[in-house]
């Protein structure tokens, strides 16, 4: 079974720096996919960034960036320049990559970011 | 272009009384997930299609809780019976075959009294 961490039930951030927001998982598959995504208050569910279990760089997706260290089984989000606008709840996911459920995801419990001015 | 759909955005109904609840994937898009999200459980999957394959309903909490999905796009969700535990958002995600990006839409929000 696919299991997702985060450790951190709520993370506080000056505009401007940065903050890394934890997750670890757990999963036999030899391949998989891991996912952050951002739910303001608002509800909706944005995808922000994805790294494949096999890919050899971090992925990054402009002030997102995603620091897997595959023999930890971690895969932290690093939010660079905060801004008022990043205060929100933030789910790791990890997609199973094969089988009757591809592609079904199993997410964290979350981590709500506050960004102070 | 327009992103997944769900309707209505919000649901009360009285205990024991039936619900659906609506998807509309983005156009073309073969892969379709229902997931929940409540205070209790944080956010679980329910139900998974892709294309005509049959499909997988291992997360589904109950047999009071069906879906189907005609013509390969809406999806709708059924609760039979509604119990204050179904109290949750509803939230569908599609997503196109080759692609690992799922898009989710608002979500429909189910309070049972």
């Amino acid at each position: 079974a696919q299991k997702i961490t985060q450790t951190q039930p709520g993370m506080f951030v000056q505009e401007k720096e940065a903050v890394t927001l934890d997750c670890t998982y757990d999963t036999s598959d030899p391949s998989y996919g891991l996912f952050w995504y951002k739910q303001p208050s608002s509800g909706e569910m944005i995808f922000l960034i994805y790294q494949g279990s096999y890919d050899q760089q971090n992925a990054t997706e402009g002030r997102y960036s995603l620091n897997f260290q595959k023999a930890r089984k971690s895969a932290n989000l690093v939010i660079s320049a905060s801004q008022l606008g990043d205060s929100a709840m933030y789910f790791c996911a990890m997609r199973n990559a094969g089988g009757t459920s591809y592609g079904k995801l199993t997410f964290g419990q979350g981590t709500i970011l506050t960004v102070h001015p | 272009g327009a992103g997944v759909s769900q309707s209505p955005s919000n649901k009360v109904t009285e205990k024991g009384k039936d619900v659906e609840l609506r998807c509309d994937p983005i156009s073309g898009h073969t892969a379709l997930y229902w997931y929940r999200q409540s205070l209790g459980q944080g956010l679980e999957f329910l139900i998974y299609f892709q294309g005509n394959s049959a499909p997988d309903k291992s997360g589904l909490p109950s047999d009071r809780f069906s879906a189907e999905r005609t013509g390969g796009s809406v999806s709708t969700l059924t609760i039979q019976r509604t119990q204050q535990e179904d109290s949750a958002v509803y939230l569908c995600a599609s997503r196109q075959g080759s692609s690992y990006e799922q898009y989710f839409g608002p979500g429909t929000r189910l309070t049972v009294t």
